[in-house]
């Protein structure tokens, strides 16, 4: 089946970037997504790029994809605390009427003041 | 716009019992899902409504779970004679134009019901 792993912890200073790395296992997926979640809060569509893109940038945020090694990254310039958050990376797998997302378990960030 | 409610935001109920868990999507979205969070399994979807299309159930964990979506709009997910593990937040979301040639699929998520069996 489809697996999307992401790792669970990152702590960064304030003013640094992050960056949050995931791997997914369909080479098929259209869409890869980001998703932000804060404390007590439901889903947050931070991002999404389609699989034909190496590159998106919207504003602090960069995502990043490789699709040989089915990597991909969300790079979040001058972090701030307010993006201390759990970051999920998440893809829809192919297939006749697949829509569901298929999530990784989520990557909180902490932001170190 | 508004965006995709739930109700009710939290509920605690007695191991046994049944409980009905509401949510209603962005206006004019088609596609609505459910997706279950919970410690330790992350995220894990449902069930999906497309319009009037029969729902892909493939994610529902047992026969006690069912969900209905009346008149496309509103959606209940019942779970009957709720067991300790079906502790969880559970998460609905809507998106436009599911199955449309190139859409995102873009899912826009409500707030969650956190759902607490004792």
């Amino acid at each position: 089946g489809e697996d999307v792993e992401q790792s669970l912890f990152l702590s960064v200073r304030e003013g640094d970037s992050s960056v949050i790395n995931c791997t997914y296992t369909d080479s098929s997926s259209t869409y890869l997504y980001w998703y932000k979640q804060e404390p007590g809060a439901g889903l947050q569509l931070l991002t999404y790029i389609f699989s034909n893109m190496d590159m998106k940038q919207d504003q602090r945020l960069t995502v990043l994809l490789n699709k040989k090694d089915k990597h991909l990254s969300l790079r979040i310039a001058d972090t701030q605390t307010g993006d201390s958050a759990i970051y999920f990376c998440a893809e829809i797998p192919s297939g006749a009427g697949s829509y569901q997302l298929t999530f990784g378990k989520g990557t909180k960030l902490s932001v170190i003041p | 716009g508004a965006g995709v409610s739930q109700s009710p935001s939290n509920k605690v109920t007695e191991k046994g019992k049944d409980v009905e868990l509401r949510c209603d999507p962005i206006s004019g979205h088609t596609a609505l899902y459910w997706y279950r969070q919970s410690l330790g399994q992350g995220l894990e979807f449902l069930i999906y409504f497309q319009g009037n299309s029969a729902p892909d159930k493939s994610g529902l964990p047992s026969d006690r779970f069912s969900a209905e979506r009346t008149g496309g709009s509103v959606s209940t997910l019942t779970i009957q004679r709720t067991q300790q593990e079906d502790s969880a937040v559970y998460l609905c979301a809507s998106s436009p134009l599911a199955g449309a040639l190139l859409a995102s699929y873009e899912q826009y998520f409500g707030p969650g019901t956190r759902l607490t069996v004792t």
